[in-house]
């Protein structure tokens, strides 16, 4: 079945601690991306990859790293977590090789963070 | 650059209405527009998709309707059904910077 998958999918940490959220596609897409949801506002770009090797930033990239060593994984990383960060992450891939975002995106279920 | 506004956060209708989710957008360069579906838990799933070459486009129960003049877009769901319930939102494509830009979306709820 074609997916994204991502790990954990509930996470409760405390300030400072450095985790990483886990997102993986099967579907051989180039393009890869992290998104927070927050309420009132819409989904807001992080970090996004065009393929292995290649990242850049979203619209909200303090505070967070990413890697795409493989083209099926596209880690999350917070080194040093706060409390700004409670959100819920959504990772999202897609075959489009441009970046331009048209081609159609498949999300994962999100991964719901909480920074004590 | 873009902006996506919903003008309504929540929509009640019954099972079987007709339901509209409008979404209103700032750039009449913006050119690409989506629908997605988010349910309880879930990551958004594509519904439907429009170029602005179009004004109109069907999929199965559900119709995209495209205002370029007023910058309006609007999603029709016919004979709603409770699996519909769902959070529904926009997305336009930023012409400028070739991202995607989402609104914050609006809560359908169908009742029995």
């Amino acid at each position: 079945e074609a997916q994204v998958t991502q790990n954990p999918r509930y996470l409760i940490t405390v300030t400072g601690k450095k985790l990483t959220v886990t997102c993986s596609q099967n579907m051989n897409h180039e393009y890869m991306s992290w998104y927070r949801q927050d309420p009132g506002l819409g989904l807001r770009q992080i970090y996004y990859s065009m393929n292995v090797e290649v990242t850049d930033k979203g619209d909200v990239p303090e505070g967070y790293k990413v890697s795409r060593k493989e083209k099926r994984n596209f880690p999350l990383i917070l080194e040093s977590p706060s409390p700004n960060q409670t959100s819920l992450y959504f990772c999202a891939s897609s075959l489009d090789r441009s970046g331009a975002g048209t081609d159609t995106q498949y999300f994962g279920p999100g991964t719901r963070l909480t920074v004590l | 650059g873009e902006s996506v506004g919903l003008h309504l956060p929540t929509l009640s209708v019954q099972e079987g209405d007709n339901s509209i989710i409008n979404c209103a957008y700032s750039n009449s360069a913006s050119d690409y527009f989506i629908w997605y579906k988010q349910e309880s838990g879930k990551g958004p799933q594509f519904i439907i998709d429009i170029r602005s070459n179009m004004d109109k486009r069907q999929g199965q129960r559900v119709t995209v309707l495209l205002n370029k003049t007023v910058k309006h877009l609007s999603l029709q769901i016919a004979a709603t059904q409770p699996g519909d319930s769902a959070v529904y939102f926009c997305a336009v494509l930023d012409p400028r910077f070739q991202k995607l830009v989402f609104g914050t979306g609006t809560r359908l709820l169908v009742s029995p």
